[in-house]
Formats: structure tokens, C-alpha cells, sequence
């Protein structure tokens, strides 16, 4: 069993759309994130969720909207995707927010064409 | 917004040889985990440091916690293939937090 699963693995899409990425993780974890890794191999934080609510959110365009209906579930909605969205998205979940071992999905590799 | 920068950014190296990564930073951190990441995969943990000062050791990988919580290390002692990889410092603030560094990428070649 896939600890912290996201689908789809791969999106290609046109500028203009829009698009969601989905999380899921089975550790019975409280909190989950959203990381853009860009081209470069540089990780970064988007957002934060613990218990279902909002608890970090970057200085990320409001085009990226998370949503999580359970602890279990992350998922990220894009609208009006640009080239500049282009990277890989990777979903993690982790026991609680303080510096807790992340457990990370496989990651989404988003091409905006 | 706290900044990580690892040292080496890219690093290739011999099987047997020897090998250290730093990650450096002006801001204190409460704690510090170093991931390892490999290709079309999610970074994987392979240590959190939280004191000051701390080393710990993971079979051939050691790693140390600077005294300030500002700096960490880890060292690779008689690298093999296998250790090649992103290798990724991840630093916590008190609020949860987390920055991660710039990555170094190491290759050991047989």
C-alpha cells in the first residue's frame, strides 16, 4: 500500500485550463502539504493543512487553491494555468506540523504547453 | 523568510572516497532533517537533528547539528553508487515551518 498516493503522475495541459492534482495518504497523519519542486530541484512549501484547516499558505498565487474534504485527502485546484506552473508538484503528509518526519508522494510533473 | 544554502550544489565523486555536504543558514532553526531524493521519487528522510551540537550516525552517513541550530553537516564515508542521489536539508521553525535548501546533487560513480 502507497502511503501518500497523488494522481494524476503526469499532466500535460494547455495554457488557460484548469486543472487538479490529487493526495491521498493512509497514515492516519494530521497534517498534510503541498510542495512545488521547480526545475532546478528546489523544493518549496505552498500550503499546510492540519485537521482539515489552513494553517500555512506561501506567498502563492491565488490561481492554486487546496482543498481538503478529510484529514486524508489534499487536493490542489489550478486555475488559468501558465508556462511558469510547469514543474513538479509533490503532495506529503506528516504525524503533526512541528518538525515531523514528511512522508512524501511520488510527485506530479505539470508541462503547461 | 529563512534561507538554506547547501554546499556543494553539485558533487561527483569515486566509489570509496569520502565525501561532506553543509547547509548553512543566518536563522535558527528548532529542528533539522536531511532528505535523500532520486529520480522521479519524493525526497525520503533520513534523519532529524534538534539539539545543538548533535551528531548522529546512520551507518556510513553522519550528521551534525551546529551548536547554533544554524548549520548542519552530513558526511559520507566510503561512498558507494548506491549513494547517489538529491540530497535535501529541511530546516523547522518553532511555528512549524519548514524551508528546505537548495539541494546537492551527488554521483558516485563506480
Amino acid at each position: 500500500d502507497t502511503a501518500v498516493s497523488q494522481t494524476p503522475k503526469y499532466l500535460v495541459t494547455q495554457m488557460g485550463n484548469d486543472k487538479s492534482i490529487k493526495c491521498e495518504q493512509n497514515l492516519g497523519h494530521d497534517t498534510m502539504y503541498w510542495y512545488k519542486q521547480d526545475s532546478k530541484k528546489f523544493l518549496k512549501i505552498m500550503f499546510s493543512y492540519n485537521n482539515k484547516e489552513l494553517i500555512i499558505n506561501e506567498t502563492v498565487p491565488n490561481r492554486f487553491s487546496p482543498k481538503s474534504p478529510d484529514k486524508a485527502h489534499l487536493n490542489l485546484h489550478i486555475n488559468s494555468l501558465e508556462l511558469g506552473d510547469s514543474a513538479v508538484y509533490f503532495c506529503a503528509s506528516s504525524l503533526a506540523l512541528l518538525g515531523t518526519e514528511a512522508f512524501f508522494g511520488q510527485g506530479t510533473r505539470l508541462t503547461v504547453v | 523568510t529563512q534561507l538554506l544554502e547547501q554546499s556543494p550544489q553539485f558533487l561527483s565523486i569515486q566509489e570509496g572516497e569520502n565525501l561532506t555536504v553543509y547547509c548553512n543558514s543566518s536563522s535558527v532553526f528548532s529542528s533539522l532533517q536531511w532528505y535523500r531524493q532520486e529520480p522521479g521519487e519524493g525526497p525520503v528522510l533520513l534523519v532529524t537533528v534538534v539539539t545543538g551540537g548533535e551528531v548522529k550516525k546512520l551507518k556510513r552517513l553522519t550528521f551534525q547539528f551546529g551548536d547554533a541550530r544554524k548549520d548542519s553537516s552530513l558526511h559520507i564515508t566510503a561512498a558507494q553508487p548506491g549513494d547517489t542521489g538529491l540530497y535535501l536539508c529541511a530546516g523547522y521553525s518553532n511555528a512549524g515551518k519548514s524551508t528546505f535548501g537548495d539541494g546537492t546533487t551527488l554521483t558516485v560513480k563506480p
